[in-house]
Protein backbone atom coordinates (compact mmCIF):
# COMPACT_ATOMS: atom_id res chain seq x y z
CA UNK A 1 0.00 0.00 0.00
CA UNK A 2 1.03 3.51 -0.66
CA UNK A 3 1.79 6.16 2.45
CA UNK A 4 2.22 9.46 2.35
CA UNK A 5 4.31 11.12 5.44
CA UNK A 6 4.88 14.47 5.90
CA UNK A 7 6.75 15.16 9.37
CA UNK A 8 6.05 18.53 10.03
CA UNK A 9 2.93 19.10 11.46
CA UNK A 10 3.36 22.70 12.00
CA UNK A 11 5.25 25.27 10.46
CA UNK A 12 6.33 29.04 10.83
CA UNK A 13 7.58 31.55 8.31
CA UNK A 14 7.97 35.42 8.42
CA UNK A 15 5.55 36.96 5.93
CA UNK A 16 7.92 37.90 2.87
CA UNK A 17 10.16 34.78 3.77
CA UNK A 18 10.47 31.67 2.19
CA UNK A 19 9.30 27.99 3.24
CA UNK A 20 10.05 24.79 2.50
CA UNK A 21 6.95 22.03 3.45
CA UNK A 22 8.69 18.25 3.33
CA UNK A 23 6.67 15.28 2.00
CA UNK A 24 7.82 11.77 1.60
CA UNK A 25 6.05 8.88 0.14
CA UNK A 26 6.33 5.32 -0.12
CA UNK A 27 5.31 3.10 -3.69
CA UNK A 28 6.41 0.19 -5.71
CA UNK A 29 4.54 2.08 -9.03
CA UNK A 30 6.71 3.73 -11.64
CA UNK A 31 3.50 5.93 -12.69
CA UNK A 32 1.92 8.35 -10.45
CA UNK A 33 1.08 11.85 -9.73
CA UNK A 34 1.55 13.74 -6.68
CA UNK A 35 -0.20 17.04 -5.58
CA UNK A 36 -0.25 19.61 -3.07
CA UNK A 37 -3.43 20.80 -1.81
CA UNK A 38 -3.78 23.82 0.69
CA UNK A 39 -7.00 23.98 3.23
CA UNK A 40 -7.38 27.30 4.45
CA UNK A 41 -10.04 28.09 7.50
CA UNK A 42 -12.87 27.52 5.14
CA UNK A 43 -12.31 24.05 5.06
CA UNK A 44 -12.23 24.11 0.78
CA UNK A 45 -9.39 22.18 -0.59
CA UNK A 46 -7.83 23.95 -3.12
CA UNK A 47 -5.10 22.48 -5.40
CA UNK A 48 -1.65 24.29 -5.14
CA UNK A 49 0.57 22.17 -8.05
CA UNK A 50 0.77 18.92 -9.44
CA UNK A 51 3.73 16.70 -10.20
CA UNK A 52 3.85 13.61 -12.83
CA UNK A 53 6.35 11.19 -12.18
CA UNK A 54 7.35 10.55 -15.53
CA UNK A 55 8.38 14.29 -15.88
CA UNK A 56 11.93 15.46 -14.88
CA UNK A 57 10.68 19.00 -14.62
CA UNK A 58 9.62 20.23 -11.44
CA UNK A 59 6.20 21.55 -11.26
CA UNK A 60 5.94 25.54 -10.80
CA UNK A 61 2.83 27.71 -10.27
CA UNK A 62 4.19 31.12 -9.45
CA UNK A 63 5.29 31.42 -6.04
CA UNK A 64 4.62 27.93 -5.22
CA UNK A 65 7.38 25.44 -6.58
CA UNK A 66 8.10 21.79 -5.70
CA UNK A 67 11.93 19.90 -5.52
CA UNK A 68 10.49 16.14 -7.37
CA UNK A 69 13.36 13.70 -5.96
CA UNK A 70 11.81 10.61 -7.62
CA UNK A 71 14.74 8.31 -6.46
CA UNK A 72 14.39 9.62 -3.06
CA UNK A 73 10.38 9.41 -2.75
CA UNK A 74 10.61 13.06 -1.89
CA UNK A 75 8.00 15.56 -2.73
CA UNK A 76 9.03 18.96 -0.65
CA UNK A 77 6.79 22.54 -1.61
CA UNK A 78 8.65 25.62 -1.64
CA UNK A 79 6.71 28.79 -1.36
CA UNK A 80 8.49 31.75 -1.90
CA UNK A 81 7.36 35.25 -0.56
CA UNK A 82 5.10 34.07 1.76
CA UNK A 83 1.27 35.88 2.19
CA UNK A 84 -0.62 36.19 4.85
CA UNK A 85 -3.35 34.27 2.84
CA UNK A 86 -1.07 31.27 2.48
CA UNK A 87 -1.93 30.54 6.13
CA UNK A 88 -3.54 27.12 5.98
CA UNK A 89 -3.20 23.28 6.77
CA UNK A 90 -1.23 22.02 3.49
CA UNK A 91 -1.30 17.88 2.30
CA UNK A 92 0.79 16.37 0.49
CA UNK A 93 -1.14 13.08 -1.66
CA UNK A 94 -0.43 10.47 -4.53
CA UNK A 95 -2.53 8.87 -6.85
CA UNK A 96 -1.16 5.86 -8.98
CA UNK A 97 -1.70 6.28 -12.63
CA UNK A 98 -2.61 3.81 -15.18
CA UNK A 99 -6.22 4.87 -15.27
CA UNK A 100 -6.59 3.40 -11.86
CA UNK A 101 -10.42 4.58 -10.35
CA UNK A 102 -8.88 4.53 -6.39
CA UNK A 103 -8.52 8.20 -5.18
CA UNK A 104 -5.64 10.16 -3.27
CA UNK A 105 -3.42 9.11 -0.41
CA UNK A 106 -2.87 11.64 2.03
CA UNK A 107 -0.25 12.47 4.24
CA UNK A 108 -1.04 14.11 7.59
CA UNK A 109 -0.91 17.64 6.97
CA UNK A 110 1.35 20.56 7.92
CA UNK A 111 -0.29 23.81 9.15
CA UNK A 112 1.85 26.62 8.19
CA UNK A 113 1.67 29.90 10.08
CA UNK A 114 2.40 33.17 8.29
CA UNK A 115 3.72 35.90 11.43
CA UNK A 116 3.21 39.28 10.27
CA UNK B 1 -18.87 26.73 -13.23
CA UNK B 2 -17.64 23.41 -12.60
CA UNK B 3 -19.07 22.29 -9.32
CA UNK B 4 -18.98 19.11 -6.37
CA UNK B 5 -22.13 20.30 -4.60
CA UNK B 6 -22.54 18.01 -1.47
CA UNK B 7 -25.68 18.28 1.30
CA UNK B 8 -25.75 19.15 4.17
CA UNK B 9 -22.74 21.45 4.94
CA UNK B 10 -23.59 20.71 8.74
CA UNK B 11 -25.49 17.99 10.54
CA UNK B 12 -26.00 16.88 13.89
CA UNK B 13 -27.69 13.81 14.23
CA UNK B 14 -28.23 11.06 16.94
CA UNK B 15 -26.64 7.35 17.30
CA UNK B 16 -28.50 4.68 14.90
CA UNK B 17 -30.61 6.99 13.17
CA UNK B 18 -29.90 6.86 9.54
CA UNK B 19 -28.45 9.47 7.18
CA UNK B 20 -27.06 10.43 3.62
CA UNK B 21 -25.10 13.09 2.57
CA UNK B 22 -25.62 13.76 -0.88
CA UNK B 23 -23.13 14.77 -3.58
CA UNK B 24 -23.53 15.64 -7.08
CA UNK B 25 -20.65 16.99 -10.38
CA UNK B 26 -21.50 18.87 -13.29
CA UNK B 27 -17.74 17.84 -14.66
CA UNK B 28 -19.62 14.82 -16.59
CA UNK B 29 -16.21 12.77 -14.49
CA UNK B 30 -16.21 8.98 -14.03
CA UNK B 31 -14.33 8.77 -10.96
CA UNK B 32 -15.49 10.32 -7.74
CA UNK B 33 -14.73 9.32 -4.06
CA UNK B 34 -15.77 10.19 -0.73
CA UNK B 35 -12.82 11.11 1.61
CA UNK B 36 -13.27 11.23 5.62
CA UNK B 37 -11.01 14.11 7.19
CA UNK B 38 -10.20 13.63 11.06
CA UNK B 39 -7.23 15.96 12.92
CA UNK B 40 -3.92 14.58 12.89
CA UNK B 41 -5.08 11.69 10.65
CA UNK B 42 -5.38 13.85 7.03
CA UNK B 43 -7.63 12.44 4.93
CA UNK B 44 -8.30 8.85 4.40
CA UNK B 45 -10.86 7.41 1.50
CA UNK B 46 -14.05 5.83 2.23
CA UNK B 47 -15.43 4.55 -1.03
CA UNK B 48 -14.55 5.28 -4.75
CA UNK B 49 -16.55 4.83 -7.59
CA UNK B 50 -15.36 4.65 -11.32
CA UNK B 51 -18.73 4.47 -12.70
CA UNK B 52 -22.21 4.12 -12.63
CA UNK B 53 -22.96 0.63 -10.78
CA UNK B 54 -19.00 0.73 -10.12
CA UNK B 55 -18.19 1.48 -6.72
CA UNK B 56 -15.07 -0.05 -4.33
CA UNK B 57 -14.02 0.17 -0.73
CA UNK B 58 -11.40 2.45 0.24
CA UNK B 59 -8.86 2.77 3.27
CA UNK B 60 -12.06 2.97 6.01
CA UNK B 61 -15.45 1.75 4.67
CA UNK B 62 -16.84 0.01 7.31
CA UNK B 63 -19.69 1.70 9.03
CA UNK B 64 -20.43 3.24 5.18
CA UNK B 65 -22.52 2.48 2.10
CA UNK B 66 -22.67 4.51 -1.44
CA UNK B 67 -24.43 4.30 -4.61
CA UNK B 68 -23.94 5.32 -8.45
CA UNK B 69 -27.01 5.17 -9.78
CA UNK B 70 -26.39 7.99 -12.26
CA UNK B 71 -22.81 9.45 -13.31
CA UNK B 72 -23.31 12.64 -11.68
CA UNK B 73 -24.19 11.99 -8.00
CA UNK B 74 -22.71 9.73 -5.32
CA UNK B 75 -24.42 9.83 -2.48
CA UNK B 76 -22.95 8.43 1.26
CA UNK B 77 -24.98 6.58 3.66
CA UNK B 78 -24.67 5.82 7.02
CA UNK B 79 -26.93 3.24 8.05
CA UNK B 80 -26.20 3.58 11.72
CA UNK B 81 -24.17 6.34 12.79
CA UNK B 82 -22.19 6.03 15.52
CA UNK B 83 -20.25 8.82 17.43
CA UNK B 84 -17.03 7.46 15.72
CA UNK B 85 -18.47 8.49 12.69
CA UNK B 86 -18.03 12.20 13.64
CA UNK B 87 -15.76 13.80 11.00
CA UNK B 88 -15.79 16.26 7.98
CA UNK B 89 -16.17 14.44 5.00
CA UNK B 90 -15.51 15.71 1.59
CA UNK B 91 -16.60 13.99 -2.11
CA UNK B 92 -14.54 14.46 -4.89
CA UNK B 93 -14.35 14.19 -8.67
CA UNK B 94 -11.90 13.51 -11.19
CA UNK B 95 -10.99 12.54 -14.83
CA UNK B 96 -8.79 9.96 -15.96
CA UNK B 97 -6.33 12.59 -15.86
CA UNK B 98 -7.19 15.39 -14.06
CA UNK B 99 -6.40 16.62 -10.65
CA UNK B 100 -9.29 15.94 -7.48
CA UNK B 101 -11.82 18.73 -7.47
CA UNK B 102 -13.56 18.79 -3.89
CA UNK B 103 -16.33 19.69 -2.74
CA UNK B 104 -17.32 22.53 0.47
CA UNK B 105 -17.18 19.71 3.24
CA UNK B 106 -19.99 18.02 5.15
CA UNK B 107 -19.23 18.90 9.41
CA UNK B 108 -21.19 15.68 10.38
CA UNK B 109 -21.78 15.41 14.45
CA UNK B 110 -23.08 12.17 15.88
CA UNK B 111 -24.24 12.22 19.47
Amino acid sequence: AQTVTQSQPEMSVQEAETVTLSCTYDTSESDYYLFWYKQPPSRQMILVIRQEAYKQQNATENRFSVNFQKAAKSFSLKISDSQLGDAAMYFCAYRRGGGGADGLTFGKGTHLIIQP
Amino acid sequence: EAQVTQNPRYLITVTGKKLTVTCSQNMNHEYMSWYRQDPGLGLRQIYYSMNVEVTDKGDVPEGYKVSRKEKRNFPLILESPSPNQTSLYFCACRGSYTEAFFGQGTRLTVV
